[in-house]
């Protein structure tokens, strides 16, 4: 089956605890970006790959890192968990690497973090 | 950097009722993408409409685009209780990097 799957769905850490959130996809996908989804602020491209090895920030990359070694995974490191941090995030990718309005994401379940 | 709102914010309606949501966009667009969330999980494709469509079908959806007043709307006909979810409409950000979205719009749909 076509899918995006992050790992872990959820998670309570606490700040400092440095963590990893995987993203993979078995789509052949060009483009893969994450994002963070919080009430009354929608959601928030953190960062984006185009291909291997190109990573660019999105609209709230701080406090974040991300790495595409290979096509398929596009973790999400968050070195330094703050509280500002707990939200639901997102990994998407999409087939094309030109994107343009016409690229339909596909979406990962969430991974819903909480930082105490 | 927010391109496109939708409008209600919420709507509650009975089964069978058909259900209409807004979005309005700040940019001149290609293509216009609708979104459907179920509760805490990931966005769903819906349906696409370029700007060169006035309108799209797909199923029980009925997507209309006007470019002039920078607007859309996603009617679902016949609504059902497993419609209900919240629904976003989604554009390019400008540097075609990013698919943008608005802050949805959340459905209930009662039977």
């Amino acid at each position: 089956e076509a899918q995006v799957t992050q790992n872990p769905r959820y998670l309570i850490t606490v700040t400092g605890k440095k963590l990893t959130v995987t993203c993979s996809q078995n789509m052949n996908h060009e483009y893969m970006s994450w994002y963070r989804q919080d009430p009354g602020l929608g959601l928030r491209q953190i960062y984006y790959s185009m291909n291997v090895e190109v990573t660019d920030k999105g609209d709230v990359p701080e406090g974040y890192k991300v790495s595409r070694k290979e096509k398929r995974n596009f973790p999400l490191i968050l070195e330094s968990p703050s509280p500002n941090q707990t939200s639901l995030y997102f990994c998407a990718s999409s087939l094309s690497r030109q994107f343009s309005g016409a690229n339909v994401l596909t979406f990962g379940a969430g991974s819903r973090l909480t930082v105490l | 950097s927010q391109q496109g709102e939708e409008d209600p914010q919420a709507l509650s309606i009975q089964e069978g009722e058909n259900a209409t949501m807004n979005c309005s966009y700040k940019t001149s667009i290609n293509n216009l993408q609708w979104y459907r969330q179920n509760s805490g999980r990931g966005l769903v494709h819906l349906i696409l409409i370029r700007s060169n469509e006035r309108e799209k079908h797909s199923g029980r959806l009925r997507v209309t685009l006007d470019t002039s007043k920078k607007s859309s709307s996603l009617l679902i006909t016949a609504s059902r209780a497993a419609d209900t979810a919240s629904y976003f409409c989604a554009t390019v950000n400008q540097a075609g990097t990013a698919l943008i979205f608005g802050k949805g719009t959340t459905l209930s749909v009662s039977s």
